[in-house]
């Protein structure tokens, strides 16, 4: 099975910072990786597809880059409905699994 | 615009049968390289992926859990079902059904289930 390691595990920010979150695969997954936002007790929410691709509705002010093994969730200037809980995911080789996440929270 | 919702099979015995359905809108599970998959998530952690079926009946499970699950469909209703046997307080999560186009693009609002003695 293809391990996604997050990091960190909890990121404390001032709102109006940028931030830039990790996602590391056990093996190369070429750009099969995507990223969801999870507010408390809400379903996941899709942000990015296949590593950089933007999705309708998202704020521009998030964007993923990588390819392979590492790869990288921003944003651009944090504000307040975005602190909430960060996975990716691959969809290169099942089965699918998930990251464990990353806590984006109010320093 | 589409949906979808999961049932809510109530709270259950260890060693029962976990039955789920995932009723969905706005899409077809007929249309190729469409698919519906499974999710939960134990209160206060991860996301654990479980199966997906796809628009041409292909099926796929967690091995982890693979010889406790079935997905099935049934096209004409939209609906997707999820069976889990032999459940334990450690299948004790919010489960989600989401659509799935090359990624989960779309998720339900997810059902708590709970199995206790």
């Amino acid at each position: 099975d293809i391990v996604l390691t997050q990091s960190p595990a909890t990121l404390s920010v001032t709102p109006g910072e940028s931030v830039s979150l990790s996602c590391r695969a056990s093996q190369g997954i070429s750009t099969s990786i995507h990223w969801y936002q999870q507010k408390s007790n809400e379903s996941p929410r899709l942000l990015i597809k296949y590593a950089s691709q933007s999705i309708s509705g998202i704020p521009s002010r998030f964007s993923g880059s990588g390819s392979g093994t590492d790869f990288t969730l921003s944003i651009n200037r944090v504000e307040s409905e975005d602190f909430s809980v960060y996975y990716c995911q691959q969809t290169y080789s099942l089965p699918f699994t998930f990251g464990s996440g990353t806590k984006l929270e109010i320093k | 615009q589409v949906t979808l919702k999961e049932s809510d099979p109530g709270i259950l015995q260890p060693s029962q049968t976990l039955s789920l359905t995932c009723t969905f809108s706005g899409f077809s599970l007929s249309t190729y390289g469409v698919g519906v998959g499974w999710i939960r998530q134990p209160s206060g952690k991860g996301l654990e992926w479980l199966a997906n079926i796809w628009w041409d009946d292909d099926k796929y499970y967690n091995p982890s859990l693979k010889n406790r699950l079935t997905i099935s469909k049934d096209t004409s209703n939209n609906q997707a079902f999820l069976k889990i046997t032999n459940v334990d307080t450690a299948d004790t999560a919010t489960y989600y059904c989401a659509r799935i186009d090359g990624y989960f693009d779309y998720w339900g609002q997810g059902v708590m289930v709970t199995v206790s003695s």
